[in-house]
């Protein structure tokens, strides 16, 4: 069954260091998004992208967040100058429909910790 | 601010039994409505999705939904062990690309 994968599973980094998520959506997948899961919180989005561009974005999307689908597979999120309040699970998902549309397919996850 | 409450629980029910998670959502334009399952650090899953008053039912899982009184449920028949997780409900207005999750409850089967 396709699935959405996630690298690394965990990363450890200091504060102020530049940190990439790495994603590979489902192949057929258009919608892609990125949500992040602070510990004991709830699932927040934080930015969604399609057809080469961000469609919509929360306020938690600061300027130190980037997302970018350098090639045809990989869908990556950049978290500049990494602070504490960033340790939290990010979840990358995709879609073949629009979200309101039907189904998100969460991959599981990447867990940043930061010291 | 757009808001999706869930008491926290934990409800615990035993094993057979019907198991009631319930949802209310603040914005009255929201369209969309879902229903996630998230076991201990995994991912969402999602269970069913809901778009017009009523119900619907697909096995074990029935969502309700009731737009005038803002309000979304999901019934969980015949309860097993393994339904023990927690369950998100998710709401999103048409056109937009952002699901807005409740906090979750956390579901207890008991054998």
């Amino acid at each position: 069954e396709p699935e959405v994968t996630q690298t690394p599973s965990h990363q450890v980094t200091q504060m102020g260091q530049e940190v990439i998520l790495r994603c590979v959506p489902i192949s057929n997948h258009l919608y892609f998004y990125w949500y992040r899961q602070i510990l004991g919180q709830k699932v927040e989005f934080l930015v969604s992208f399609y057809n080469n561009e961000i469609s919509e974005k929360s306020e938690i999307f600061d300027d130190q967040f980037s997302v970018e689908r350098p090639d045809g597979s990989n869908f990556t999120l950049k978290i500049r100058s990494t602070k504490l309040e960033d340790s939290a699970m990010y979840f990358c998902a995709s879609s073949l429909q629009p979200a309101w549309a039907g189904e998100l397919f969460f991959g599981e996850g990447s867990r940043l910790t930061v010291l | 601010q757009k808001e999706v409450e869930q008491n926290s629980g934990p409800l615990s029910v035993p094993e057979g039994a019907i198991a009631s998670l319930n949802c209310t959502y603040s914005d009255r334009g929201s369209q969309s409505f879902f229903w996630y399952r998230q076991y201990s650090g995994k991912s969402p899953e999602l269970i069913m999705f809901i778009y017009s008053n009523g119900d619907k039912e697909d096995g074990r899982f029935t969502a309700q939904l009731n737009k005038a009184s803002q309000y979304v449920s999901l019934l969980i028949r015949d309860s097993q062990p393994s339904d023990s997780a927690t369950y998100l409900c998710a709401v999103m207005d048409t056109g937009r690309r952002a699901l807005t999750f409740g906090s979750g409850t956390r579901l207890q089967v008991q054998p």
